[in-house]
């Protein structure tokens, strides 16, 4: 089956500086990739998300890397703020008719103000 | 986009006893997914309900444990049953919106003494 490996584990940055978070995927058959963020108490929420037609997508100061051949996809976010600080999570899913999901272990981001 | 509502949001159970957790969307949907997410750890799916026919359960949950009832197409029950103290987790139930997005309750936190 998937599995998921999430990259690093915690990440602490300073106000304004960037964050890059990395995942690699072992299924070469997953087509789509999200990016949940979990706020403390909260379900994860979807961020952005890529799938295995495209090589990058980007959403204001977000920004998602998919390389197929390598399996492997990334987090970018720049410009980053103290309300960034959150756990993200990043997943691979396959489409059979229906989405399974498999999540990584995820990065707790801290920014500094 | 789907809106779920999850009860109880926590609970502190006593060892041996057996829990239900539920969950109400606001719209219909084939599939409903419940994660069991280990204080400070990553999402792991527990099964998968499906409407009008028997649960799919992952590797190493079973049935007996986690039984699940799916009523009807915005409604579903996850029981924990006798419970130990490494049951306690977040437990979260999650809808597909057809494209792979997820969305989650705010989830179910359960401790067992």
């Amino acid at each position: 089956g998937e599995n998921v490996e999430q990259h690093p584990s915690t990440l602490s940055v300073q106000e304004g500086d960037s964050a890059v978070i990395k995942c690699t995927y072992s299924d070469s058959a997953s087509n789509y990739f999200p990016w949940y963020k979990q706020e403390l108490g909260k379900g994860p929420q979807l961020i952005i998300d890529i799938r295995s037609n495209v090589g990058e997508k980007k959403d204001q100061r977000i920004a998602v890397t998919l390389n197929k051949t390598a399996k492997h996809f990334s987090l970018h976010i720049t410009e980053t703020q103290p309300e960034d600080s959150a756990v993200y999570f990043c997943a691979a899913s396959l489409d059979t008719g229906g989405f399974k999901t498999i999540f990584g272990a995820g990065t707790r981001l801290f920014v500094k103000a | 986009s789907a809106v779920i509502s999850q009860k109880p949001s926590r609970d502190i159970c006593q060892r041996g006893t057996s829990l239900t957790i539920q969950c109400q969307v606001d719209s219909q949907v084939t599939m409903m997914f419940w994660y069991r997410q280990q204080p400070g750890q990553s999402l792991t799916l527990i099964a998968t309900a499906n409407q009008g026919s028997e649960a799919t359960y992952e590797s190493g949950f079973v049935i007996d444990k986690f039984p699940i009832s799916r009523p009807n197409l915005t409604f579903s029950t996850l029981t924990v049953s006798n419970m130990s103290p490494e049951d306690s987790s977040i437990y979260l139930c999650s809808v597909n919106s057809g494209a792979g997005e997820l969305f989650f309750g705010e989830g179910s936190r359960l401790t067992v003494l």
